[in-house]
């Protein structure tokens, strides 16, 4: 079955950076694009990135998206030989405290989020 | 980018029909997607592209989409159906991924 689990959460300083890693196994990870969702204390789900299976499925020529509250500092990527995704965050600041998620989307272009990891907590604080 | 307004809260007693509203400019022309999140856990799909259900959720819960509002519809409602339900939508400008801000249904 399909199995993800995010790891690499903890407590960083303001201004340091971070990267999440996300274990994916149970299926053709190649074959499916991926994102990350973030959830911050008592809110709601904020979407952050999507990363497309191996560059081939993008949308307009590029491969990975970032929301507008993070593009710049967090970069989303991929190892397909490892099955891993991966969000490297940059010029954390305290609003980026939340749970984030990597989730596999199911199908092709713009569909639905299939299955999600239990997330990792990230807290920005000094 | 695309927004979308989903009420904070909504109560319904056992056994009544929830309604939870999605609004949007024209919502109904996109593919609207339902999680489900209970306290401490990962959102689950419950509905996707409007109308269909995932394996393994109940017949209780049904989806539709038109015009500038999506509903996502439990009939029946049960104690376990007490939890976060969120809407989701891709902006096809954009290419972002959209999620409205929530629906706390609490069974009475």
């Amino acid at each position: 079955q399909v199995q993800l689990v995010e790891s690499g959460g903890g407590v960083v300083q303001p201004g340091r950076s971070l990267r999440l890693s996300c274990a994916a196994s149970g299926f053709t990870f190649s074959s499916y694009n991926m994102h990350w969702v973030r959830q911050a204390p008592g809110q709601g789900l904020e979407w952050v990135a999507v990363i497309s299976n191996d560059g081939s499925n993008s949308y307009d020529g590029s491969d990975k998206y970032h929301a507008d509250s993070v593009k710049g500092r967090f970069t989303v990527s991929r190892d397909n030989s490892k099955n891993m995704l991966y969000l490297q965050m940059n010029s954390l600041r305290a609003e980026d405290t939340a749970i984030y998620y990597c989730a596999k989307e199911a199908g092709v272009g713009g569909s639905y989020l299939s299955h999600w990891g239990p997330g990792a907590l990230l807290a920005v604080s000094s | 980018s695309y927004v979308v307004t989903q009420p904070p809260s909504m109560s319904v007693a056992p056994g009544k029909t929830a309604r939870i509203t999605c609004g949007g400019n024209n919502i109904g022309d996109k593919s609207v997607h339902w999680y489900q999140q209970r306290p401490g856990q990962a959102p689950v799909p419950v509905i996707y592209y409007d109308t269909d259900r995932p394996s393994g959720i109940p017949e209780r819960f049904s989806g539709s989409n038109s015009g500038n509002t999506a509903t996502l519809s439990i009939s029946r409602v049960e104690a376990g159906d007490e939890a976060d339900y969120y809407c989701q939508l891709w902006d096809t400008f954009s290419h972002h991924w959209v999620f409205g801000g929530g629906t706390r249904l609490t069974v009475l």
